[in-house]
């Protein structure tokens, strides 16, 4: 079974401040994903990696694919309270298309 | 509708009854996937839907759950003689029809909150 491990599960600082979400795993992935979910929706897709060593950016996100595509790490540049929310990440196994593995999430909150 | 919708929104029952999720996918999505999500918890895949293709219940906790597709529209979930443990969102996402890749984004309904006491 392939997992996928993100640390840290909460964080909580202060709106300004820089932080970095891990997504984890010893297994490769073709692709892996980013997902944000605010209370009371489903999650929302934020970005697709898919080859190792990939950068993207979505304003003050910065994504990046591992280089083994093992791992990815979620940047955010100062934090604003609108960033608040539940990101997962989630991968795409090699065999298997489109069945997703997710991780369990990382809980943001943003302080104002 | 524009999205994926999911009824009910919340779900109250008792222990033993039987529950039905209803999922409406995007028009034209091919692909509808079912997750449930415990409180605090990242998403647990628990049966994927292809076209005609035989379903993908690899997922699926035990005998109780069930699902249930017609076409490529309106799927049902449908747990028998609930459990507490089963208590948890269950959320429905469909996609477009995908490459090899897989790298078809999945576009996810709001979620059933099913509580059973």
């Amino acid at each position: 079974t392939q997992l996928l491990e993100q640390s840290p599960q909460f964080l909580s600082i202060q709106e300004g401040e820089n932080l970095t979400v891990y997504c984890n795993s010893s297994s490769v992935f073709s692709s892996l994903q980013w997902y944000r979910q605010e209370p009371g929706e489903g999650p929302v897709l934020l970005v697709t990696v898919v080859t190792g060593g990939e950068v993207k950016k979505l304003k003050r996100l910065t994504f990046q694919f591992g280089d083994a595509r093992k791992d990815s790490s979620l940047h955010i540049t100062a934090a604003q309270p609108g960033d608040t929310g539940l990101y997962l990440c989630a991968g795409e196994p090699l065999q298997g298309a489109q069945k997703l593995v997710f991780g369990q999430g990382t809980r943001l909150t943003i302080n104002p | 509708g524009a999205g994926v919708s999911q009824s009910p929104s919340n779900k109250v029952t008792e222990k033993g009854k039987d529950v039905e999720l209803r999922c409406d996918p995007i028009s034209g999505h091919t692909a509808l996937y079912w997750y449930r999500q415990r409180l605090g918890q990242g998403l647990e895949f628990l049966i994927y839907f292809q076209g005609n293709s035989a379903p993908d219940k690899s997922g699926l906790p035990s005998d109780r759950f069930s699902a249930e597709r017609t076409g490529e529209s309106v799927s049902t979930l449908t747990i028998q003689r609930t459990q507490q443990e089963d208590s948890a969102v269950y959320l429905c996402a469909s996609s477009p029809i995908g490459t090899s890749g897989g790298q078809e984004t999945q576009y996810f309904g709001p979620g059933t909150r099913l509580l059973v006491l």
